[in-house]
């Protein structure tokens, strides 16, 4: 069972779009949720990351959409460029029930035309 | 200068030999935890431990030992590898749980 999920598992866009990527999860004790990307034979990295204290993220052209109530959020980047092209994960931790483990979804790939 | 590093970066291994795989941290970090990565299922939770000298298993621990002798060491060891061992492995240390995860360069293992 996939306590973290997200779609669509593949994205293209063209560059200067805004590309939308979802997650949702199971656990409603999950406090922290964040992104992390990935680039073709490399290791992940963290994107972004927020807590449920709030409901939207901003770091430059990256922003998380966070609904509590819905248990989804969402990576939004604006003015995609080729650069952004990797796999993004989303993930979720929470300290009751899951003793803050990090559970990865499967995982959404990217490609930014030029 | 990378905080985590791997060693191998790459191997072969017969089924059923030993392998071991290792993890240097310089992060200072309490935590450190060993993932393996398939195409299509993401990053998997195999073992982590928070301080030395004790490991705790992930979600797909069976199959798989850990080791963490200091703070800054974390071994995987696979007593008897098999096919379906085949896969990346990546270690990765982080302050606590809810902080930042590093990861490392990643080994890809092939069980032949």
């Amino acid at each position: 069972q996939q306590q973290v999920r997200q779609s669509p598992q593949s994205l293209t866009v063209w560059e200067g779009e805004t590309a939308i990527l979802n997650c949702s999860y199971e656990d409603s004790t999950f406090d922290y949720f964040p992104w992390y990307w990935q680039f073709p034979r490399e290791s992940p990295a963290l994107l972004i990351a927020i807590r449920p204290v709030s409901n939207k993220k901003e770091d430059g052209r990256f922003t998380i959409f966070f609904n509590k109530r819905e248990k989804k959020l969402s990576l939004h980047i604006t003015d995609s460029q080729p650069g952004d092209s990797a796999t993004y994960f989303c993930a979720a931790s929470g300290k009751a029930g899951n003793t803050g483990k990090l559970i990865f979804g499967l995982g959404t790939t990217l490609q930014v035309q030029p | 200068e990378a905080a985590v590093t791997q060693s191998p970066r790459s191997k072969v291994a017969v089924t059923g030999g030993k392998v071991t795989l290792s993890c240097h941290q310089t992060n200072n970090h309490d935590y450190m935890y060993w993932y393996r990565q398939d195409t299509g299922h993401g990053l998997r939770l195999i073992h982590y431990s928070y301080v030395a000298d004790s490991t705790e298993k992930g979600d797909i621990p069976d199959g798989y030992k850990a080791s963490r002798p200091s703070q800054e060491n974390f071994s995987l060891i696979l007593e008897l590898a098999s096919l379906s061992q085949t896969a990346v492995y990546f270690c990765a240390s982080s302050e606590g749980t809810g902080w930042e995860q590093y990861f490392g360069p990643g080994t890809r293992l092939t069980v032949l």
